[in-house]
């Protein structure tokens, strides 16, 4: 599966866009974006996922450039419940094993937002 | 519908001895990974079972172990403790389909040893 690079940490005000943005250069053809946010010390959240369209959900939306090789994460009016660890992941299913590569967490991003 | 549920949700042990966790996935889910998290080396997967079948393993040794039985319950096992293995485990259960395959993780188990 593909590796991800994102920024280590980023800072946000309450009620303004946070943008997260995460490089996945060698991403194949068949690898979805996955974003999971990680409050301290509770079990990662699932935030939202797309292939190659753009997405939105009631969290959040989804970017995706047209190459696929990078996207952004864009939380539209952070609070400060929004105060976490976000990763960007990239996964595929192999129709080989019939199955999905394994999700491999990086470092991610700490979001820190500010009254 | 209930979340992913995991017990116990601390414990303390010491180091030689063995541990067992066990994770309950969400109704329908046929799919169970364990993670790792640890400050030092972040979250890692250690391995998923689909249908009572392991489908993927990370890179950990051989001391730690797993099973799923027939109603997708699993349990991670962890012999010969060692100082290092102190982390917060973490289950995710899932459909496990070719469609979709949001994973929903549990609040862990936070395992100390001394």
């Amino acid at each position: 599966d593909a590796k991800t690079t994102q920024p280590p940490s980023m800072d946000c005000a309450e009620g303004r866009a946070a943008n997260l943005p995460c490089n996945h250069s060698t991403i194949s053809g068949n690898e979805y974006v996955y974003w999971y946010r990680q409050i301290h010390s509770q079990g990662p959240q699932y935030i939202i996922h797309g292939l190659k369209n753009n997405e939105t959900n009631e969290m959040a939306s989804l970017i995706i450039t047209e190459d696929r090789k990078s996207s952004t994460l864009i939380l539209p009016h952070a609070t400060l419940r929004d105060t976490a660890v976000y990763y960007c992941i990239v996964r595929g299913f192999t129709m080989t094993t019939d199955s999905w590569g394994k999700f491999q967490f990086g470092a991610g991003t700490q979001v820190v937002v500010t009254p | 519908k209930a979340g992913v549920t995991q017990t116990p949700r601390y414990l303390i042990k010491t180091r030689g001895q063995q541990v067992t966790l066990s994770c309950s996935p969400i109704s329908g889910h046929r799919s169970v990974s364990w993670y790792q998290q640890t400050p030092g080396q972040g979250l890692q997967f250690l391995f998923e079972y689909f249908s009572e079948t392991q489908r993927n393993k990370g890179n950990f040794p051989g001391r730690f172990s797993g099973r799923q039985f027939s109603n997708s319950r699993s349990e991670m096992n962890v012999s010969t403790l060692e100082l290092g293995d102190s982390a917060l485990y973490l289950c995710a259960s899932s459909l496990g389909t070719v469609n979709f395959d949001e994973q929903y993780f549990g609040p862990g188990t936070r395992l100390t040893v001394t």
